[in-house]
């Protein structure tokens, strides 16, 4: 099964209201990094993760990696939020270098 | 300070044929990531250098994917020969590793979309 399963699988947000992103673990996860792909196809990284919380502008993310979890909260969405999230994960025995990607959630800001 | 650097964004090659990709990571990096990305796949990981010693060569990729890290700032992906299921999106992603186990915040390249006829 999935290794890295995130929800939900494509979101449409009002400009201006909030929302959250998840990803589920079944593997032991050590870190946690969150990456948007914008309509052009360039992946930019919006945050590297050990356990605890992050918060840059109306992004906020934490991870849990006793309960195996990751969050992505939106807050105030733009226009220029639209695009495809991306968690990734690395875990204790996997191979180094090794990150495991989610299927991404296809989020979508309408005016 | 400059990013991760992808050359050509595009290419469109003869099934046979054999393409070369270009990477240049991020100044400093000690980790370089090559994947590619399809839409019924997702991204997948084909070859991973700790400071230019290749440490993942992509199980699957191996037989006619082959990656080199000829210095520290400089990376090819060679296809040889294609075939139009190679058609995807190449990624290139460097991080500086903070030693140990891990490796570190990943940049991506903007990336070279291939397309084989």
């Amino acid at each position: 099964g999935d290794k890295v399963k995130q929800s939900p699988s494509a979101l449409s947000l009002q400009e201006g209201t909030n929302s959250a992103l998840r990803c589920n673990f079944s593997i032991a996860a050590t870190t946690v990094q969150w990456f948007l792909q914008n309509p052009r196809g360039s992946l930019i990284n919006l945050f590297y993760l050990v356990p605890g919380t992050k918060e840059n502008g109306r992004l906020k993310s934490a991870f849990d990696s006793k309960e195996s979890y990751s969050t992505l909260h939106i807050r105030d969405a733009q226009l220029e939020d639209s695009g495809t999230y991306f968690c990734a994960a690395e875990a204790r025995g996997s191979a180094l270098g090794r990150l495991h990607f989610g299927a991404g959630t296809q989020l979508i800001v309408i005016p | 300070d400059a990013g991760v650097t992808q050359t050509p964004r595009h290419e469109v090659a003869e099934k046979g044929q054999t393409i070369i990709l270009k990477c240049e990571p991020v100044s400093g990096h000690n980790d370089l990531f090559w994947y590619r990305q399809t839409k019924i796949q997702g991204l997948e990981l084909l070859s991973y250098f700790r400071s230019k010693s290749l440490m993942e060569d992509g199980g699957a990729f191996k037989d006619r994917f082959k990656a080199e890290m000829l210095n520290s700032s400089f990376s090819t992906l060679k296809i040889q020969p294609t075939e139009p299921k190679d058609s995807a999106v190449y990624l290139c992603a460097s991080s500086l590793s903070w030693g140990g186990a891990g490796t570190g915040q990943l940049y991506f390249g903007e990336g070279s979309k291939l397309t084989v006829l």
